[in-house]
């Protein structure tokens, strides 16, 4: 099956720096590739994914770039603002189980410093 | 607004002593997943129904179950809750099961404490 490891667990950015969360993922079979923001007390929440057949998706001061060939993904956050604290989660499909199941990373605990 | 919603938010229950986490979604989405997360740990799936279909995952222990009487409605039953089922339990809908194709939506979760 899919394994999806992420790093850092935990990151601390001053307001207006960007932050930077990597993931890498084993089947190179996976095609599709979410990150998720979960705050406080709240359940997770699509923020933007990116397809293999791309190398860089860009929504406003989000970004994800895909490297296809190492297998890993990052999410960057430019311009960071108190609003970006929360947990961001990254995601795979399992292509071996029809890709109809996704498995996330451990997350990591993004905190903004004003 | 169309949403995923989950009652009761926080649930305390004993060791022991069924109890019932229920899912709404007002979406009309075919598919409907129950997730446990654990502090500080990635969301683990337990179960998906795609529409009367039902999913269990290989690991997840029979003390768990499901029910989706109809489209908007989900429960999660812990028949005998233990100390390490305390965990926060999301419920997620997604229009088709295509993970690739869909995406997925969370609702707020039932946070689940067992004494």
């Amino acid at each position: 099956g899919e394994n999806v490891e992420q790093h850092p667990s935990t990151l601390s950015v001053q307001e207006g720096d960007s932050a930077v969360i990597k993931c890498t993922y084993s089947d190179s079979a996976s095609n599709y590739f979410p990150w998720y923001k979960q705050e406080l007390g709240k359940g997770p929440q699509l923020i933007i994914d990116i397809r293999s057949n791309v190398g860089e998706k860009k929504d406003q001061r989000i970004a994800v770039t895909l490297n296809k060939t190492a297998k890993h993904f990052s999410l960057h956050i430019t311009e960071t603002q108190p609003e970006d604290s929360a947990v961001y989660f990254c995601a795979a499909p399992f292509p071996n189980f029809g890709n109809e199941k996704l498995t996330f990373g451990t997350g990591t605990r993004l905190t903004i410093i004003p | 607004d169309a949403m995923v919603i989950q009652n009761p938010r926080y649930q305390v229950t004993q060791f022991g002593k069924p109890v019932t986490l229920s899912c709404s979604q007002t979406l009309n989405h075919n598919v409907m997943y129950w997730y446990q997360q654990k502090s500080s740990q990635a969301p683990k799936l337990l179960f998906h129904y795609y529409d009367k279909d039902f999913n269990n995952e290989a690991d997840t222990p029979d003390n768990f179950q499901s029910r989706r009487p109809n489209t908007s409605f989900c429960f999660l039953d812990i028949r005998s809750p233990g100390l390490g089922d305390a965990a926060m339990y999301l419920c997620a809908t997604s229009k088709g099961r295509l993970v690739t194709q869909e995406t997925q939506y969370f609702g707020p979760g039932t946070r689940l404490l067992v004494l």
